[in-house]
C-alpha cells in the first residue's frame, strides 16, 4: 500500500513555466515532508522540505506548498529552466527514535522544453 | 572530497554469483541506509544502521546481507545473485534521519 502517492508520474514544461507536483499522504503521524531531486546517473538530493507547522516554505524559485487538513504537499518550481529537468521524489516520516524512515512517492519525471 | 561514495560504479555479473557493493561516508553521521532503485525509478529502503546497529530491515531476499564494520561503513553482500536483482542500489547517510545524503549510486547488472 503505498503511503504516500505522487502525481503526475511525467510531467512536461516549457521554459519560463511553471512546473506543479501533488503528494497526498495518509499518516498524520507525518511530521516532515522532504523533496528530493534526482539528475541522470546521480543519487537524488535533498530539494527542500517542510514541517506541519507552517503552510508554505520557498527556497529561491522552489515553494513547497503544504495543506495538512486535506493531507497534500506540493512542490511549485517557478520560472521552470532546461536545467531543472530531472525526477523530483516526495517523501514523509515520522518521529520513531532513531528509527525514522522515509516513505518515499514513486517520482515525478520532470521535462522542461527550451 | 566526496561525502558518500560507492564502489563499484558499475558491475556486471552472471546469475548465480555472489557479489560486493561497498559504501563509505565522510559526514560523520550516524546513520548509513541501502535503498534499490528499480527501472522505474521506485526507491525501496532495504537497510538502515545505526552506530553499526541494524534498525531497518525491510522485506528483502536473505541472499542480501549487509554489513557495517564501523559507523562510516556499510557494505551490501548479495548471494545467488538472479536477474531479479538488477537495478541501481543506493547507500545513503544521515545524522538525525532528517536529511539523508546519497552516494552515486551502484549499477548492478545481473546476466
Amino acid at each position: 500500500q503505498q503511503q504516500v502517492k505522487q502525481s503526475p508520474q511525467s510531467l512536461i514544461v516549457q521554459k519560463g513555466g511553471i512546473s506543479i507536483i501533488n503528494c497526498a499522504y495518509e499518516n498524520t503521524a507525518f511530521d516532515y515532508f522532504p523533496w528530493y531531486q534526482q539528475f541522470p546517473g546521480k543519487g537524488p538530493a535533498l530539494l527542500i522540505a517542510i514541517r506541519p507547522d507552517v503552510s508554505e516554505k520557498k527556497e529561491g524559485r522552489f515553494t513547497i506548498s503544504f495543506n495538512k487538513s486535506a493531507k497534500q504537499f506540493s512542490l511549485h518550481i517557478m520560472d521552470s529552466q532546461p536545467g531543472d529537468s530531472a525526477t523530483y521524489f516526495c517523501a514523509a516520516s515520522r518521529n520513531a527514535g532513531n528509527n525514522r524512515k522515509l516513505i518515499w512517492g514513486l517520482g515525478t519525471s520532470l521535462a522542461v522544453n527550451p | 572530497d566526496t561525502a558518500v561514495s560507492q564502489t563499484p560504479k558499475y558491475l556486471v555479473t552472471q546469475m548465480g554469483n555472489d557479489k560486493s557493493i561497498k559504501c563509505e561516508q565522510n559526514l560523520g553521521h550516524d546513520t548509513m541506509y541501502w535503498y534499490k532503485q528499480d527501472s522505474k525509478k521506485f526507491l525501496k529502503i532495504m537497510f538502515s544502521y545505526n552506530n553499526k546497529e541494524l534498525i531497518i530491515n525491510e522485506t528483502v531476499p536473505n541472499r542480501f546481507s549487509p554489513k557495517s564494520p564501523d559507523k562510516a561503513h556499510l557494505n551490501l553482500h548479495i548471494n545467488s545473485l538472479e536477474l531479479g536483482d538488477s537495478a541501481v542500489y543506493f547507500c545513503a547517510s544521515s545524522t538525525t534521519g532528517y536529511t539523508q545524503y546519497f552516494g552515486p549510486g551502484t549499477r548492478l547488472t545481473v546476466l
